[in-house]
């Protein structure tokens, strides 16, 4: 059937560095694939998302590529921020159907 | 524009009990999902709603239901609580049925005691 597999957490990191969050899924079909951030007592927010492969969402300096070779959706930034911290979700809806969410990553950025 | 209103925040019941979530989507909006997240089982997909219709539904026991009215408010109701139906219940608002584009508010967090 179909689900996401999310790297495990808890990632943390000092301010300024490099962020790879993997994200691989598996579907049938062309599902669109998405990436939200729930920060503390909130709900979720979409932070990008893409809807065929070789796509790239990017949004607040994430990026994320669709690649359907290796059913991957890594989420990327080049400079974390400490405002960055909150609990990250790769998702997939296969063709207009539910959302499929990973299990979350909780980023943490130290000053 | 209002963004999608889930009442109440936070709610406090009794095993055996039963309790009505609520959510207003954003005007416009006609398509309503509902997610339980839990730490262990992370966000599981509830039911959507679509022009006072269920469309969709997850794999969660019939105490778990829900309506969707004619201004696409949708209410979610549990019966006979248990305590591991505490969780963050969010609703999810789509412009039409299988959109990808959804929003989600801010969630009703219920503890059963």
């Amino acid at each position: 059937g179909d689900s996401v597999t999310q790297m495990e957490g808890p990632v943390t990191l000092s301010e300024e560095a490099f962020l790879t969050i993997n994200c691989t899924y598996t579907a049938t079909g062309y599902p669109s694939l998405f990436w939200y951030v729930q920060y503390p007592g909130e709900g979720l927010q979409l932070l990008l998302k893409a809807t065929k492969a070789d796509d790239k969402g990017s949004n607040k300096g994430f990026e994320a590529t669709y690649r359907k070779e290796t059913t991957s959706f890594h989420l990327e930034k080049g400079s974390v921020q400490v405002s960055d911290s909150a609990v990250y979700f790769c998702a997939l809806i296969p063709t207009g159907n539910q959302f499929y969410f990973g299990t979350g990553t909780s980023l943490t950025v130290i000053p | 524009k209002a963004g999608v209103t889930q009442t109440p925040r936070y709610l406090i019941k009794t095993r055996g009990q039963q309790v009505t979530l609520s959510c207003s989507p954003i005007s416009g909006h006609r398509s309503v999902s509902w997610y339980q997240q839990t730490p262990g089982q992370g966000l599981q997909f509830l039911f959507e709603y679509f022009s006072e219709t269920q469309r969709n539904k997850g794999n969660f026991p019939g105490r778990f239901s829900g309506r969707q009215f004619s201004n696409s408010r949708s209410e979610m109701n549990v019966s006979t609580l248990e305590l591991g139906d505490s969780a963050l219940y969010l609703c999810a608002s789509s412009l039409v049925f299988g959109n990808t584009e959804a929003f989600f508010g801010q969630g009703t967090r219920l503890t059963v005691v």
